[in-house]
């Protein structure tokens, strides 16, 4: 009964590749995020979608693409992963008064 | 764009004090203000938010206080409790606007 959820929950991977990590949600919010939260902890947003539809996209490099293919769903490919993409990502979603509930993290090692 | 402060960056108390985490914020159209807690390893989560039509709020031995003219809000914590140990994050927004934007962060020890 998880309000939201992500796997995988740890990722090691090689520089040049290719991975996606998943976000579910079964709270029935309409807004999703993914956050990115680096190793001196900021929490920086990287990407929201409001009922599939990307409403935010911060300066995020192109190698980064989200995809919502329904509202309770929101991924993350990443493309070309490099050295600097190593962190924790954060997938949350988002009450109608403002609340956000974040998932369990994802945390991404690139070598 | 919102810019939100956070101060101090470490804070270490004894068991059974206070502590405040201090908060400021650039856009004056925010109103709505959340704190997270994050322990180690863990989801941040939600423990308090404020919204901008009152000044203070209280959940047990946590509050939060905002002042809208000066563009701070903070949280206080009493009695603190070794479990209380952990990264404490503010946000600032505006309701229904779809943007937190958070603090730096406050790592707050509390010693036995």
């Amino acid at each position: 009964d998880t309000a939201v959820s992500q796997t995988p929950k740890y990722l090691v991977t090689q520089m040049g590749n290719d991975k996606s990590i998943k976000c579910e949600q079964n709270l029935g919010h309409d807004t999703m995020y993914w956050y990115k939260q680096d190793s001196k902890k900021f929490l920086k947003i990287m990407f929201s979608y409001n009922n599939k539809e990307l409403i935010i996209n911060e300066t995020v490099p192109n190698r980064f693409s989200p995809k919502s293919p329904d509202k309770a769903h929101l991924n993350l490919h990443i493309n070309s992963l490099e050295l600097g993409d190593s962190a924790v990502y954060f997938c949350a979603s988002k009450t109608g008064v403002g609340e956000q509930y974040f998932g369990p993290g994802t945390r991404l090692t690139v070598t | 764009g919102e810019n939100v402060e956070q101060h101090p960056s470490t804070l270490s108390v004894q068991e059974g004090d206070s502590a405040v985490i201090k908060c400021t914020y650039s856009d004056s159209a925010s109103n709505y203000f959340p704190w997270y807690k994050q322990e180690l390893g863990k989801r941040p989560q939600l423990i308090i938010d404020i919204r901008s039509n009152v000044g203070e709020k209280k959940d047990q031995r946590i509050a939060v206080t905002l002042n809208k003219t000066a563009k701070h809000f903070s949280l206080h914590i009493t009695e603190t409790q070794p479990e209380d140990s952990a990264v404490y994050f503010c946000a600032a927004s505006t309701i229904g606007f779809q943007k937190l934007v958070f603090g730096t962060g406050t790592r707050l020890l509390v010693s036995p």
